[in-house]
């Protein structure tokens, strides 16, 4: 049973371009969350989505991102016009449900030239 | 923003020797707290999901305990082995649907 896979494992862009990162959970799991790790920070909590749905998008910035999570495909984390800020390593992780344990992808490392 | 809250922030201990850290959560809202083992270059390993109050979980020589009324969790390391050392993580899940993470205690086990 493959774990958590995530692609690219890096990713670079200009600032101004866009940056799709995708999730593909474990088989069987219907919830995806999306984490930040920005340099020398820990994980902070970006977005939960269920397959199509939206649960939970708190943590997220309101403008340039966003993510979805389609009955069919991967979930994909959208950064639109990126800067420099925006480096940082972006991990995913499913579970079957809220109260299980999550597990994580290996993250991709975007970095903003 | 809420405050999860870990201590020590960093360990080191000899083989063999046992120990434990802490994390600190709100204690309204409570809905589940995870705790993580996050290896350099790999991606965080669950370890424990604890929903009760009082709940104790045990992994190997690995166990945790649950306070939601105080707002604390318990992790405990027995006999700590040199492939113990690693991040841990706690993750505190709220009623309203979000995690949050501490910033880890970084344990290194000594040979």
């Amino acid at each position: 049973n493959a774990g958590v896979m995530q692609n690219p494992r890096h990713l670079v862009r200009r600032r101004g371009q866009e940056a799709r990162l995708r999730c593909s959970p474990m088989k069987g799991h219907s919830h995806v969350y999306w984490y930040r790790q920005l340099p020398e920070e820990g994980l902070k909590f970006m977005v939960y989505l269920q397959k199509e749905n939206i649960i939970d998008e708190s943590g997220m910035p309101k403008e340039r991102f966003s993510a979805e999570f389609p009955k069919e495909g991967p979930s994909i984390l959208r950064i639109q016009q990126v800067v420099r800020g925006d480096s940082a390593a972006y991990f995913c992780a499913s579970s079957p449900g809220r109260q299980w344990p999550q597990h994580f992808g290996d993250g991709t490392r975007l970095s903003i030239l | 923003i809420l405050n999860v809250e870990q201590s020590p922030q960093s360990l080191h201990v000899q083989e063999g020797d046992s120990t434990n850290f802490t994390c600190s959560f709100p204690s309204s809202n409570f809905y589940a707290l995870h705790w993580y083992r996050w290896e350099t270059a790999k991606s965080p390993e669950a370890l424990f999901v604890m929903t009760l109050n009082g709940d104790e979980k045990k992994k190997g020589r690995i166990s945790a305990t649950l306070n939601t009324k105080e707002g604390y969790s318990y992790l405990y390391i027995k006999g700590s082995q040199p492939e113990d050392s690693a991040t841990y993580l706690c993750a505190f899940s709220n009623t309203g649907n979000q995690f949050y993470f501490g910033t880890g205690t970084s344990l290194t086990v000594i040979p």
